[in-house]
């Protein structure tokens, strides 16, 4: 079964903390591993993918296949990385999206 | 560029009836996908159109059906709603010729459906 598991429904840090948001999946093949965004009163938007191995607003992630994880890092949270984050996976060459539940980032001063 | 949009924002519908949500993909995208969201879940997946066909169907049953125009817009058409189907509907546009990567969708800030 195709399945993303993110289990923290909410992370609270203080600013300065390095944050992690964990992704688990499930897929028979190649997935495509993503992370999305939702800002206060914003849409969702994408945030990074996978296959391009960059670092966007100091987040990074790195596929791990042998552990199916897809976890969200930063090492110096700001106060404006409060959101809601969400993690999906697709096939490869299709953008049929499977997200997780997502997790709620909540950063203090 | 307005981006993707949705009508209406809010909707009130009882039990047996039938709605119809509106998308407009950004300008430039060819392809539109429809996902339903619970409290407290993650988008889930209906279906995508492209070319004005049903391209890929996720977990609903026939209930759900929509339509894609030439003007890329599309419909989403929910009959015989139950209480189950209150949620936030997003549609998503895209495009691999007009620079979006596979996967990278951009989303419409939802119509909220209430079924009484």
């Amino acid at each position: 079964a195709q399945r993303v598991t993110q289990p923290e429904k909410l992370l609270s840090v203080f600013k300065g903390a390095p944050v992690e948001l964990k992704c688990n999946y499930s897929y028979s093949g190649s997935p495509e591993l993503f992370w999305y965004v939702q800002y206060s009163r914003q849409r969702l938007q994408l945030l990074l993918r996978h296959i391009s191995r960059e670092s966007i607003k100091g987040f990074t992630a790195d596929l791990n296949k042998g552990e199916t994880s897809f976890h969200l890092k930063k090492p110096f949270a700001q106060e404006e990385d409060s959101a809601m984050y969400y993690c999906a996976l697709s096939g490869q060459g299709t953008d049929k999206l499977i997200f997780g539940t997502g997790t709620r980032l909540q950063v203090f001063p | 560029d307005a981006g993707v949009t949705q009508s209406p924002t809010h909707l009130i519908k009882t039990r047996g009836q039938q709605v119809t949500l509106r998308c407009s993909p950004k300008s430039g995208h060819d392809t539109v996908s429809w996902y339903q969201q619970a409290l407290g879940q993650g988008p889930q997946f209906i279906f995508q159109y492209y070319e004005e066909e049903e391209r890929q169907r996720g977990n609903f049953p026939d209930r759900f059906s929509g339509h894609q125009f030439p003007n890329y817009s599309s419909e989403l058409n929910v009959n015989a709603l139950l209480l189950g189907d209150s949620a936030l509907y997003l549609c998503a546009s895209s495009s691999p010729i007009a620079g979006a990567s596979i996967g990278e969708l951009f989303f419409g800030e939802g119509s909220r459906l209430t079924v009484l």
